[in-house]
């Protein structure tokens, strides 16, 4: 079982370019969350999905969108990326209801 | 306004000795708190965790004691490991809304 897996593990990106990062769970939860990581900030929610067909923002979701067509993925959308969208973005699962997110191995993206 | 607050970003260790890791939280409607562990590179993974209707939880080495009415968390390893150095992350839950976390507590454990 693989958990969740995370692509590209790393990407340098222009900024103003179009980018997607993937994020694909095998254990069948419902939620699904995006973070970012940053220095001093910590993990601050992007955005977030209890079941598919559903989303909803967190804290930090401008600049963002995601999607959940169904129960294993749920891609993240730079529309037009930044150079302050640079950072480490993880996705994360877990059972609705559940206390235990689980992480991906995160993508670490620069935006230049 | 920050829910969950790690307001130690570092903390040394001698190896053998305990390390207590705090979190203060701000909303009374927390149903559970959690401790992730962070290496670099890595994602974050579960450590231990507790209920509100609890003040301690202990798992081997690690033990989390919640003070409700201080609304106050820590983290207590012993004996601290040199392989216990990484970033911890404090996370509070209430219902189905998803995790809050703090800004986390970089632990290094000195041999």
């Amino acid at each position: 079982i693989a958990g969740i897996t995370q692509a590209p593990t790393s990407q340098i990106l222009a900024a103003g370019r179009r980018m997607t990062l993937r994020c694909t769970q095998d254990m069948r939860h419902n939620a699904m969350y995006w973070y970012r990581q940053d220095l001093g900030l910590g993990l601050r929610l992007i955005h977030y999905s209890n079941t598919a067909g559903t989303t909803g923002k967190g804290e930090v979701p401008d600049g963002y969108s995601v999607s959940r067509a169904n129960t294993d993925d749920f891609p993240l959308t730079l529309a037009s990326a930044v150079p302050s969208q640079t950072s480490v973005y993880f996705c994360a699962s877990s059972d609705l209801g559940s206390d235990t997110q689980y992480f991906g191995p995160g993508t670490r993206l620069t935006v230049l | 306004d920050q829910q969950v607050k790690q307001n130690s970003p570092s903390l040394s260790v001698q190896e053998g000795r305990i390390s207590i890791l705090n979190c203060d939280y701000t909303n009374s409607m927390f149903d559970y708190f959690l401790w992730y562990k962070k290496y670099p590179a890595e994602g974050p993974t579960f450590l231990i965790s507790i209920s509100s209707i609890k003040d301690k939880n202990e798992d081997g080495r690690f033990t989390v004691f919640l003070n409700k009415s201080a609304k106050h968390l820590s983290l207590h390893i012993v004996p601290s490991q040199p392989g216990d150095s990484a970033v911890y992350f404090c996370a509070a839950i209430r219902g189905n809304t998803p995790l809050v976390f703090g800004k986390g507590t970089r632990l290094s454990v000195i041999a």
